[in-house]
């Protein structure tokens, strides 16, 4: 069974410019999750999916930051437009259920993204 | 103050030793606790998740929650070279993870 997929695993841009994260869950999670390390600090929670619909994006820093998941499936993080504190690491991660046993979450291996 | 908190170590041990890696969360709302392993450039590992105080065990780890402290712990025993990872605490109340910085383990032949 594929894992959690993300895509770029690294991407290097310039500040102002526009970048898209892409993350493909676990075949049959409908909870999608974004998460957010930046150097030296704890890996920080974005933003939740149910299927299509947003459930939580309490974590969102700005409106520079846009969230979608098309017809419930893959999502992508569009940064736009980048700044330098937006560096780091981002981190996708999906789950079957909800706030119960079964719901733990299983993450993919992240992308790196660097403004410069 | 952070609702969670953890030694960023690093902790070097040799092979063989008992490791034990602690959080403290200021939330009594948490009721879901995970532990996960991360090596250099890789995503997050899930390793143990429990919902309620006491032990849990699987294989060479155990993980112990004390909610009435407010207290987690995941130990291993006869640790390996391989286990030379970082380890992050993690808890949720609902759905979101609220995670630890990560404790770096460093296993020594």
């Amino acid at each position: 069974e594929a894992g959690v997929t993300q895509f770029p695993s690294h991407s290097v841009i310039e500040k102002g410019q526009t970048v898209t994260l892409r993350c493909d869950p676990i075949s049959g999670h409908d909870n999608l999750y974004w998460y957010r390390r930046v150097m030296g600090k704890e890996i920080k929670f974005l933003l939740h999916f149910v299927k299509e619909s947003k459930q939580d994006e309490s974590g969102m820093p700005n409106n520079r930051f846009l969230a979608e998941r098309t017809g419930g499936t893959y999502s992508t993080l569009k940064v736009q437009p980048a700044e330098l504190e937006d560096s780091g690491v981002y981190f996708c991660a999906s789950s079957l259920f909800r706030g119960r046993a079964g719901s733990e979450a299983f993450f993919g291996q992240g992308t790196r993204l660097t403004v410069v | 103050q952070k609702e969670v908190e953890q030694d960023p170590g690093p902790l070097s041990v040799p092979e063989g030793a008992i490791v034990s890696l602690n959080c403290t969360y200021s939330n009594s709302a948490f009721q879901y606790f995970m532990w996960y392993r991360q090596y250099s450039r890789k995503g997050p590992e899930l390793l143990m998740y429990t919902y309620s105080s006491g032990n849990k065990e699987d294989g060479r780890f155990t993980a112990q929650v004390d909610k009435s402290s407010k207290y987690i712990s995941l130990f291993i025993r006869d640790s390996q070279p391989s286990d030379s990872a970082t380890y992050l605490c993690a808890m949720k109340e609902t759905d979101k993870l609220i995670f630890g910085t990560g404790t770096r383990l460093q296993v020594f032949p």
